[in-house]
């Protein structure tokens, strides 16, 4: 079956450009999480959603990220105003619902980010 | 707070050989365990998790891991090396008893199995 797909696989601005990152779930898959990866580290948690509410934003790094899930499904990230700072995989990932929460996480390809 | 540490950048071993990647984890409650792995160009591929019950894991290619409370780590394992195992492996973790989804991981160890 299909497995999360994230769109654009590559992104390049220029810094000051608004960027946005998407990511469609698994089909049926309730939660829904960001993460950025830096080169050479593990991934970093952004933000997560079940359904379309926003669970935990804990881990956006400043107010000029922010993410949404209006209808539950594609889920988009944006950054405003991009520094050279934020560039970095964009990874996303998605699992079942579980009232324990010990399903895995499912992963995309990711979106490189680069900022000029 | 939880965290995750890989002592290893890199672990090199032999086609045919045992192979371990180790982990230990911190977390102020009980943990969740799991291990992915990231091929080339690809996204993480979950290989395994520790939720409850039995210390010894098996999951996907073969691989299989050990959770061990006291000394709180979650070693990757397996029995006999294949080049094709060469890739990055990531251990992560989550405390559930603080009730939030998100994994914190560690910072990768890069398996080269050499023929």
């Amino acid at each position: 079956g299909a497995g999360v797909s994230q769109s654009p696989r590559y992104k390049v601005t220029k810094r000051g450009q608004d960027v946005a990152l998407r990511c469609d779930p698994i089909s049926g898959h309730v939660s829904l999480y960001w993460y950025r990866q830096a080169l050479g580290q593990g991934p970093e948690f952004l933000t997560y959603f079940n359904y379309e509410a926003q669970q935990d934003k804990s881990g956006l790094p400043n107010d000029r990220f922010s993410a949404e899930r209006p209808e539950g499904s594609i889920s988009t990230l944006t950054i405003q105003r991009t520094e050279q700072r934020d560039s970095a995989m964009y990874r996303c990932a998605s699992s079942k619902q579980h009232a324990g929460g010990n399903n895995e996480q499912f992963f995309g390809p990711g979106t490189r980010l680069t900022v000029l | 707070a939880q965290s995750v540490a890989q002592p290893e950048d890199q672990v090199n071993v032999a086609e045919g050989n045992p192979l371990t990647v180790k982990c230990t984890y911190s977390v102020s409650g009980n943990p969740y365990l799991f291990w992915y792995v990231q091929y080339p160009n690809r996204g993480l591929q979950f290989l395994l998790k520790y939720i409850t019950g039995d210390n010894l894991v098996k999951g996907s290619y073969g691989f299989e891991a050990e959770f061990n409370k006291s000394q709180t780590s979650f070693h990757l394992k397996k029995p006999s090396a294949l080049v094709s195992d060469s890739a990055l492996y990531f251990c992560a973790v989550r405390d559930w008893g603080t009730g939030r989804r998100a994994l914190t991981f560690g910072s990768g160890t890069r398996l080269q199995v050499q023929p």
